[in-house]
Formats: structure tokens, sequence, C-alpha cells
């Protein structure tokens, strides 16, 4: 069975203190790897696609890696408004249907 | 990306009636999708609206709870029909932005049944 699983669930950082987020998969035909912010009462926001295992990218103090088993998303010396719940989702291919699976999300609180 | 406006962005309704639930995207898309967020779990497929068919319905999911209107390229509805306690969540719909811009979403309506 496809599976998505987000770890940890809540982290509380300090200013400036680095950490990482994962997400590891089981998936059959993965197409794409995405991340996602989420603002308390908002819809989430595109972060990043990535496709296949090594490749990374990057936006601002957040870099998204990829394996073949997990993504990581690595927040540089975060601020307070970096505060946010970070989903990521799979895209699988199967006979071709795509199909779209989220994590149930890290909720990040980063301290002034 | 694509822009969507959903409303209303919250809710408070009694069990036993029903509640639509709106989208509007700025650009021609094929597909919408609905989602529904229930508090400390990850997002879930709902159903697949294409213009001028019949929505996909996921698994757990049926046309008599959840029916879907698409009546164009911009705009569809979800209603939540019959509503229960267990109905309430956070429902949001979204379009397929593609590679570049993955999925935009909504920015959702939280319904709370009582």
């Amino acid at each position: 069975e496809d599976q998505v699983t987000q770890s940890p669930e809540a982290l509380r950082l300090q200013e400036g203190e680095s950490s990482s987020l994962n997400c590891s998969y089981t998936v059959s035909g993965l197409r794409g790897l995405f991340w996602y912010r989420q603002d308390p009462g908002k819809g989430p926001e595109f972060l990043f696609t990535l496709y296949s295992a090594g490749e990374e990218k990057e936006k601002e103090r957040l870099k998204a890696t990829l394996t073949k088993k997990e993504s990581f998303l690595h927040i540089t010396a975060p601020k307070p408004e970096d505060s946010a719940t970070y989903l990521c989702a799979v895209q699988t291919s199967t006979s071709g249907t795509y199909k779209y699976i989220f994590g149930t999300g890290t909720r990040l609180k980063v301290l002034a | 990306s694509a822009v969507i406006s959903q409303k209303p962005s919250r809710d408070i309704c009694q069990r036993g009636t029903s509640l639509t639930i709106q989208c509007q995207v700025d650009s021609q898309v094929t597909m919408m999708f609905w989602y529904r967020q229930q508090p400390g779990q990850s997002l879930t497929l709902i159903a697949t609206a294409n213009q001028g068919s019949e929505a996909t319905y996921e698994s757990g999911f049926v046309i008599d709870k959840f029916p879907i209107s698409r009546p164009n390229l911009t705009f569809s509805t979800l209603t939540v029909s019959n509503m229960s306690p267990e109905d309430s969540s956070i429902y949001l719909c979204s379009v397929d932005g593609g590679q570049v811009d993955g999925y935009t979403f909504g920015s959702g309506t939280r319904l709370t049944v009582v």
C-alpha cells in the first residue's frame, strides 16, 4: 500500500537553530515528490518538486533533498516567520492514473 | 500559477443540513480536485471534477453525500449533504499547476457541524 510518513509531528526551534524535517515514502511508480507550506487558516502553498534521487532544490532558508526512500526539508537559520505546517506529497503513476498522497505534516514553531 | 477563490471560509452548521462550497479559478482548468483535511490528519482526496462529465469519487466518498458540480472550466462546487459532526473538517479545492507550480489550493472552508 502506498504510504507517506512525516516526522517529527511537531518541532520547536529557537531562531537560528537549523534542523531537518523528514518525509519517508513507500509508493510504486513515483512521479514526483512535493513540499508545501501551510499557514493556519490557509490552503497549502507550493514550495518544491523533486523528481529523482540526488536532486536538491533551494529557496531562501529552505533546501529539499530526495533519496529513493525519503526526502528531507532542511531549514537553515530559521526565523519566526518560518513557523507553519510543512506537508510533503508524492505523486504516483499506476496504469496511467496519477494519484497524489499527502503526509500528515510537521508543525514547525520557531521561537524568537 | 492559478489563483483560486474559495468560499465560505468557515461556517457552523446544524446536523442534518447541507452546505455548498464554491471555488472560482482565474484561468480555465481541465480538472479540479476536492480534498478534506481532518484535524491532525493528512489531506484526503474526495473527488476529481472534470467539466462536462460526472465527478470521479475516491474510495469512501459517494456522490449522494458529496455532490459536485462543474458547470464550466473555471468553477466548481462541493456540497456536504445531511451533515453530522463527523463531517467537521477543512475542505479544500485544488488545481494542478503542472510540474513547475505543483498544485494550487484554495484557502479552505473550515466546517463545524453542531
